[in-house]
């Protein structure tokens, strides 16, 4: 099977520093990949799709500068949130997305990564 | 534009009951694809099924199943025999070519099933 994961699963931080939360596709090139948060209670909201090797876009109201995605290769995006407060304490999930038939591409999640910040 | 909505927020049913969790869908395309997942508190995303815009047969995998009406654009999904383990957050999601080709999703509210013993 396709499998995505990411790191770190749990991070707690104080407000003011940046946090790095890696997404990796562990056993396919993935031609995309895709960022969430996750409010409690709420659904997933789209924040970014990024290409390996091109900027990432920016769903409407998200601050590129504060959330910095970076795509190195076909396996690895992360996201940066720089300058964190409480209220970017969230459950963010990736997920990478293959070729599969037609227009359709196959997408994948990693098992999320819960920030909380003080 | 593309929307998915699921009306019910919360459905509580006792174990072995049915339960039947709405979606509906909004696209201008012809071409498009439907997906249920299953959230448990772990927070991890669990594939269910996903349905071509093409294929509007009804789908049973074990105790699941899914009803797919293009007339009234709903994709609704049944529990059959409900257990406690179902207990969990449950979303619809859209995916057409409004999405650029790149599998963006857009998802539902979800519905929070709570299961009880």
């Amino acid at each position: 099977g396709a499998v995505v994961s990411q790191h770190p699963s749990r991070v707690i931080c104080k407000s003011g520093t940046s946090v790095k939360i890696e997404c990796r596709s562990l056993d396919f090139q993935a031609t995309t990949m895709f960022w969430y948060r996750q409010f409690p209670k709420q659904s997933l909201m789209l924040m970014a799709t990024s290409n390996e090797g091109s900027k990432a876009t920016y769903e409407q109201g998200v601050e590129k500068d504060k959330f910095l995605i970076n795509h190195a290769s076909l396996t690895l995006s992360t996201l940066t949130v720089t300058s964190a407060h409480p209220e970017d304490s969230s459950f963010y999930i990736c997920s990478a997305s293959r070729h599969s038939s037609g227009f359709y591409n196959e997408q994948f999640f990693g098992p999320g990564t819960r920030l909380t910040v003080l | 534009a593309q929307k998915v909505t699921q009306a019910q927020t919360e459905i509580s049913v006792v174990e072995k009951e049915d339960v039947t969790l709405d979606c509906v869908y909004e696209t201008r395309d012809t071409t498009y694809y439907l997906f249920w997942y299953k959230q448990p508190p772990s927070g991890e995303l669990v594939f269910l099924i996903r349905r071509n815009s093409f294929d509007e047969q009804n789908e049973i995998s074990g105790r699941y199943s899914w009803n797919f009406q293009k007339s009234t654009s709903s994709f609704n999904f049944t529990i059959t025999a409900s257990q406690v383990v179902d207990s969990a957050v449950y979303f619809c999601a859209l995916s057409d070519s409004g999405s650029g080709n790149t599998g963006k999703l857009i998802f539902g509210q979800g519905t929070t099933l709570q299961v009880k013993p």
